[in-house]
């Protein structure tokens, strides 16, 4: 079965600097792997996804994850954070062949102070 | 465009008592999905459905059942509610396509308490 961690359930920034959440997976298979946001008393959205091709995806709001193989990970990055950024965050994963079922990690809160 | 929308959004419970969660999506997607959400633990599935009539087991489905009557309906059930099952449940919905996306399409959630 496929499992992914997530790296520090809160993260906190200053408004401007760099977002770095972390997350590595476990899949006998070839991963897909997305990350979701949760904005307070929303549900879920789609930020990202990698499924084959180009290991640098680019997803909404200026967020950016690198597949890497060999480190297991898939970490979502941001150049400069902004104030609409906070909000929790998921990182999961699927198989090909699961049902579109997706295991998810046990998020990371990002608080951006001013 | 409504997309997902769960029923109720709010509910308290007391022990032993029953309820049914309503979900309806209108993007005539195939697969369904519930999930609950709890503190520090993320999401879980409890139980999905592939299509009409079908259902199928999560991680955690004890103490549930659901049904898909229709394509556009999900219904979770909880026969005996407690305490335990206290949480924010979210309902999400896919398509079946030859593309594989992997993108859910998530209701607001459903938030209940149980006493």
């Amino acid at each position: 079965a496929q499992s992914v961690t997530q790296l520090g359930s809160h993260v906190s920034v200053s408004e401007g600097a760099l977002v770095l959440l972390r997350c590595n997976y476990s899949s006998s298979v070839p991963p897909y792997l997305f990350w979701y946001v949760q904005y307070p008393n929303q549900g879920l959205q789609l930020l990202l996804k990698y499924t084959t091709g180009a290991t640098l995806v680019k997803g909404i709001n200026g967020f950016e994850a690198e597949f890497k193989k060999s480190e297991t990970s898939f970490h979502l990055t941001k150049p400069s954070a902004h104030m609409s950024d906070a909000a929790e965050y998921f990182c999961a994963v699927s198989v090909i062949g699961s049902n579109y079922k997706l295991t998810f990690g046990k998020g990371t809160l990002l608080t951006v102070n001013p | 465009n409504a997309g997902v929308t769960q029923t109720p959004k709010f509910r308290v419970l007391k022990t032993g008592q029953s309820m049914t969660l309503l979900c309806a999506q209108d993007m005539n997607h195939e697969y369904m999905y519930w999930y609950r959400q709890d503190p520090g633990m993320g999401l879980r599935l409890i139980h999905y459905s592939v299509g009409e009539g079908t259902t199928a087991k999560g991680e955690v489905p004890d103490g549930y059942n659901v049904s898909r009557l229709k394509k556009q309906n999900f219904l979770l059930g909880l026969e005996s509610a407690a305490p335990s099952q206290t949480s924010v449940y979210f309902c999400a919905s896919s398509y079946k396509g030859t593309d594989f996306t992997g993108e859910l399409f998530f209701g607001e959630g459903s938030r209940l308490t149980v006493l």
